[in-house]
């Protein structure tokens, strides 16, 4: 059975103050990991996606790097505007489904 | 605006009652599903369609009934809502069920059952 673990469950930040946040999964025959950012309200919006370990991916503020056992969200200097919940999936080969995990709630603080 | 529309945004049921929540697709996806979102638990799929005609269960499918007969179209069915139900549904597709470019969701049903 693929699993997702995320952590921590929430994240304050002040503006500038740069992080990380953790996806830890178990799956048989990652096909790939997916990243998705969600706003209030409203459904999760996709960012990237990693396919084998090593790789990494960059949009704006945010780069996701892949391991064999996680994958990380960086986030650099980050701005109010990044405040959102940060969704990590996976596809197995196995499952053929996306598996999520709970999130990562992230506030960041002007 | 191309995307997943869902309607309706909000509702309250009674236990009991029955409805159906409407997820239709402008992009010619083949691949749509069901996801519900509780609190700590992460997205789970209720049921999914690889394509017209053609469905199947989720990992949390009791009490939900789905139909798809057209590409556009994938309604979400409470038979007897009860007040396990209580969630936030979104319906998301892609152009295939093991694609690897991300789906595209909804903006959610939210949905009480008192």
């Amino acid at each position: 059975e693929d699993q997702v673990t995320q952590s921590p469950e929430a994240l304050r930040l002040q503006e500038g103050e740069s992080s990380s946040l953790n996806c830890s999964y178990t799956v048989s025959g990652l096909r790939g990991l997916f990243w998705y950012r969600q706003d209030p309200g409203k459904g999760p919006e996709f960012l990237f996606t990693l396919y084998s370990a090593g790789e990494e991916k960059e949009k704006e503020r945010l780069k996701a790097t892949l391991t064999k056992k996680e994958s990380f969200l960086h986030i650099t200097a980050p701005k109010p505007e990044d405040s959102a919940t940060y969704l990590c999936a996976v596809h197995s080969g196995s499952a053929r489904q996306l598996t999520f995990g709970s999130g990562t709630q992230l506030t960041v603080l002007p | 605006n191309a995307g997943v529309t869902q309607t309706p945004k909000f509702q309250v049921l009674k236990t009991g009652q029955s409805m159906t929540l409407q997820c239709a697709q402008d992009m010619n996806h083949e691949y749509m599903s069901w996801y519900r979102q509780d609190p700590g638990m992460g997205l789970r799929l209720i049921h999914y369609s690889v394509g017209a005609g053609i469905t199947d269960q989720g990992e949390v499918p009791n009490g939900y009934n789905v139909s798809r007969s057209t590409t556009e179209d994938f309604p979400l069915r409470l038979l007897s809502a009860a007040p396990s139900q209580t969630s936030v549904y979104f319906c998301a597709s892609s152009y295939s069920r093991d694609s690897l470019y991300g789906y595209t969701f909804g903006s959610g049903t939210r949905l009480t059952v008192v």
